[in-house]
């Protein structure tokens, strides 16, 4: 079964920390760009970051850049993302998403159940 | 402006046809755009449905219906989603996305879907 399975949210002060991990399952997780994709609550989608295949090449969202790192581990088939200097706007459900360009396109053809970080003293 | 707008909320009936627009800002032409189309349910992972260029270029997702299609309407600069003989089921939230300068992604604001 293809599957994504976030981790690691929840409850942080803000200015804080918190790393967010995604693992694959069920496909080559190798080849795939990965994303993150995270929602506020009772919000729409808003992109994050994408890392390629390799990790060779990252790009984010200019108003997070600085803030959040983007990162990843073939050989544990998982995607990072390091939250810092949190705010309370960010707070979301955090959905790691993947595609893998020859074959589907750049369409995010996988995506994870998300986790929630939330930012609040 | 948002690159991408869509309308906060769509009411169709079961068996009819919906149709969901995106509109693209004024400075980027739908015409050389790929959009993509993306379904959001309760409790279920966002499901990848469609992506759209032009009728020669368009590709269906994995298991995706064909109810569920894509087109576009030039004169509004719009990008749309239509889903035909609607079910209880199509009930959900969706949302376009597209690549913006290139390595860059970017959402619509989606549209909640209510099928009574």
């Amino acid at each position: 079964e293809v599957q994504l399975v976030e981790s690691g949210g929840g409850l942080v002060q803000p200015g804080g920390s918190l790393r967010l991990s995604c693992v694959g399952s069920g496909f080559s997780f190798s080849s795939y760009w990965m994303s993150w994709v995270r929602q506020a609550p009772g919000k729409g989608l808003e992109w994050v970051a994408n890392i390629k295949e390799d990790g060779s090449d990252k790009y984010y969202v200019d108003s997070l850049k600085g803030r959040f790192t983007i990162s990843r581990d073939n050989a544990k088939n998982s995607l990072y993302l390091q939250l810092n200097s949190l705010r309370a706007e960010d707070t979301a459900v955090y959905y790691c998403a993947g595609f893998w360009p020859p074959v589907t396109g750049y369409a995010l053809t996988i995506w994870g159940q998300g986790t929630m970080v939330t930012v609040s003293s | 402006q948002a690159v991408l707008t869509q309308p906060a909320s769509l009411s169709a009936s079961p068996g009819a046809s919906a149709s969901l627009t995106c509109t693209l800002r004024s400075d980027i032409d739908v015409d050389t755009s790929r959009i993509y189309w993306y379904q959001q349910k309760p409790g279920s992972p966002l499901q990848y449905l469609l992506n759209y260029k032009s009728d020669s270029d368009k590709r269906q997702g994995s298991g995706v219906p064909s109810r569920f299609s894509g087109s576009k309407d030039a004169s509004a600069n719009a990008g749309i989603l239509l889903i035909s003989g609607l079910q209880s089921e199509d009930e959900a939230d969706y949302y376009c996305m597209m690549w913006h300068k290139t390595s860059y992604v970017v959402f619509g604001g989606g549209t909640k879907l209510t099928v009574l």
